[in-house]
C-alpha cells in the first residue's frame, strides 16, 4: 500500500503550459504539503494544508495554486510553466498539526520545462 | 527564521568506516530536529528524530543527539555499508507545521 502517492513521476512540457500535479495520502493524516527540490537537492517548502485548509504559503509565485478538494488530496496547478520551474515536487503528510511527528513523503515528481 | 546548516558533501567512505554528518541549527525556541534520508530516485524518508534537548534518536545504526548548548545534531554511524549510501537530510520544526531542511549531504560507500 502506497502511503503517499503523487502522479505523475515524470513531467516533461514546454514553456507557457499549465499542468497539475496530484497527491494523495491514505494515512488519515490531517496536514498535507508540497515541496520544491532544486537541482542541488535543496529542499524548500511551498505550501501547507490542514484539513483542507491553507496554514502555510512561502514566497511562491502566484502561477501555483495549491487545491485540496479532502484532507486526503492536495493538487498542484502551474500555470505558464517556465523553465526555473524544472525541479522535483514532493508531496508529503503528517498526522497532526505540529510537524513533530513523521512526515511521509511521496516519491516525487520531476517536472522538466524545455 | 530557522535555519539549519549541514556539512557539504559528497562524503566518500569505505565499507565499515565511522560516519559523521554534522548538523548545526537556528531557532527562535526548541525545535524538534530530524534526520531524513533520500535514496536514488525516491522521496525522503525519516531516519530518526528527537524533540527536546539531550534527546537521543537512533534508528539502523545511525544516531544523533540534540545538543541544545551547540545546538547541533549531528548524525553518526560506527560502520556503514554501501546500502546506506543516499543523501542525508537534517531538518528543523519548531512549530506551524513547517519543516526547516538543510541542503543535504551526499553520502557515497565503497566496497
Amino acid at each position: 500500500d502506497t502511503a503517499v502517492s503523487q502522479t505523475p513521476k515524470y513531467l516533461v512540457t514546454q514553456m507557457g503550459n499549465d499542468k497539475s500535479i496530484k497527491c494523495e495520502q491514505n494515512l488519515g493524516h490531517d496536514t498535507m504539503y508540497w515541496y520544491k527540490q532544486d537541482s542541488k537537492k535543496f529542499l524548500k517548502i511551498m505550501f501547507s494544508y490542514n484539513n483542507k485548509e491553507l496554514i502555510i504559503n512561502e514566497t511562491v509565485p502566484n502561477r501555483f495554486s495549491p487545491k485540496s478538494p479532502d484532507k486526503a488530496h492536495l493538487n498542484l496547478h502551474i500555470n505558464s510553466l517556465e523553465l526555473g520551474d524544472s525541479a522535483v515536487y514532493f508531496c508529503a503528510s503528517s498526522l497532526g498539526a505540529r510537524g513533530i511527528t513523521e512526515a511521509f513523503f511521496g516519491q516525487g515528481t520531476r517536472l522538466t520545462v524545455v | 527564521g530557522d535555519s539549519v546548516t549541514q556539512m557539504e558533501g559528497p562524503v566518500t567512505l569505505s565499507e565499515e568506516a565511522f560516519l559523521t554528518i554534522n548538523c548545526t541549527y537556528t531557532a527562535t525556541g526548541y525545535p524538534s530536529l530530524f534526520w531524513y534520508v533520500q535514496y536514488p530516485g525516491e522521496g525522503l524518508q525519516l531516519l530518526l528524530k528527537a524533540t527536546k534537548a539531550d534527546d537521543k534518536g537512533s534508528n539502523k545504526g545511525f544516531e544523533a543527539t540534540y545538543r541544545k548548548e551547540t545546538t547541533s545534531f549531528h548524525l553518526e554511524k560506527g560502520s556503514v555499508q554501501v546500502s546506506d549510501s543516499a543523501v542525508y537530510f537534517c531538518a528543523s520544526e519548531g512549530g506551524g507545521n513547517k519543516l526547516t531542511f538543510g541542503t543535504g549531504t551526499q553520502l557515497k560507500v565503497e566496497l
